[in-house]
């Protein structure tokens, strides 16, 4: 199956600052989606971007199917932006409608 | 308000007790998948289902049920669970899965604890 890479791991900020995550992908894909999951386990829909660019509040997201790549920005962090940050595909080539998942960036924002 | 609903949230029992989660969705949605969350693993698919009556193996499907008798619901079943089965669990679905532009939509997550 494709191979879903996020970078950063681990990322640790103070209340304020802006942060870059990073998701690459090994294959051709026709579903991008970014989820964060809350301390509850929750996953929250952030954005689906197969490609293009989009933005929701202090979030941000943009996709180079192109190149492989999607990054999610975080701007102004709070403390409520901590959580875990996972990156899902759908390979274009599959038949299943399976989401592929990265291993996630773990967020913690200090006060 | 558009939503996959999953139920329980949380439940503990015992090996070899019949479990069934329950999985809603009021999108009218073709396709449904469940996935199971455990550390360093990640998500892994365990069934999916293109359609009512259309189910199909995922990654994992070892120790699991699942039947789609009604387009909205999705319930996952495990006849006699094991503590390696303790896990989280989510039911997802999307308006069909051989479409592009189909984002797929999560329910809040069932904990389960096999002791």
């Amino acid at each position: 199956g494709i191979q879903v890479e996020q970078s950063p791991p681990d990322l640790i900020l103070q209340e304020g600052a802006n942060s870059t995550l990073r998701c690459n992908f090994s294959d051709s894909v026709n579903n991008l989606q970014w989820f964060h999951q809350n301390p509850w386990g929750q996953l929250i829909n952030l954005f689906y971007i197969p490609s293009g660019t989009k933005q929701n509040g202090r979030l941000s997201a943009t996709t180079v199917a192109t190149e492989r790549y999607s990054l999610l920005y975080i701007s102004s962090s709070q403390t409520t932006d901590s959580g875990v940050y996972f990156c899902a595909v759908q390979d274009r080539g599959s038949t299943l409608g399976r989401l592929y998942f990265g291993r996630g960036t773990q967020l913690t924002v200090w006060p | 308000e558009a939503q996959v609903t999953q139920n329980p949230r949380y439940l503990i029992t015992v090996t070899g007790k019949k479990l069934t989660v329950t999985c809603s969705q009021n999108m009218n949605h073709e396709y449904m998948s469940w996935y199971r969350q455990d550390p360093g693993l990640g998500l892994r698919q365990i069934y999916y289902s293109m359609n009512v009556e259309v189910t199909d193996k995922g990654d994992v499907p070892e120790g699991y049920k699942v039947s789609r008798k009604e387009k909205r619901n999705f319930p996952l079943i495990l006849e006699s669970p094991s503590p390696n089965q303790t896990s989280l669990y989510f039911c997802a679905s999307s308006f069909s899965w051989s479409l592009n532009n189909q984002p797929q939509h999560f329910g809040d997550g069932t904990r389960l604890s096999i002791l």
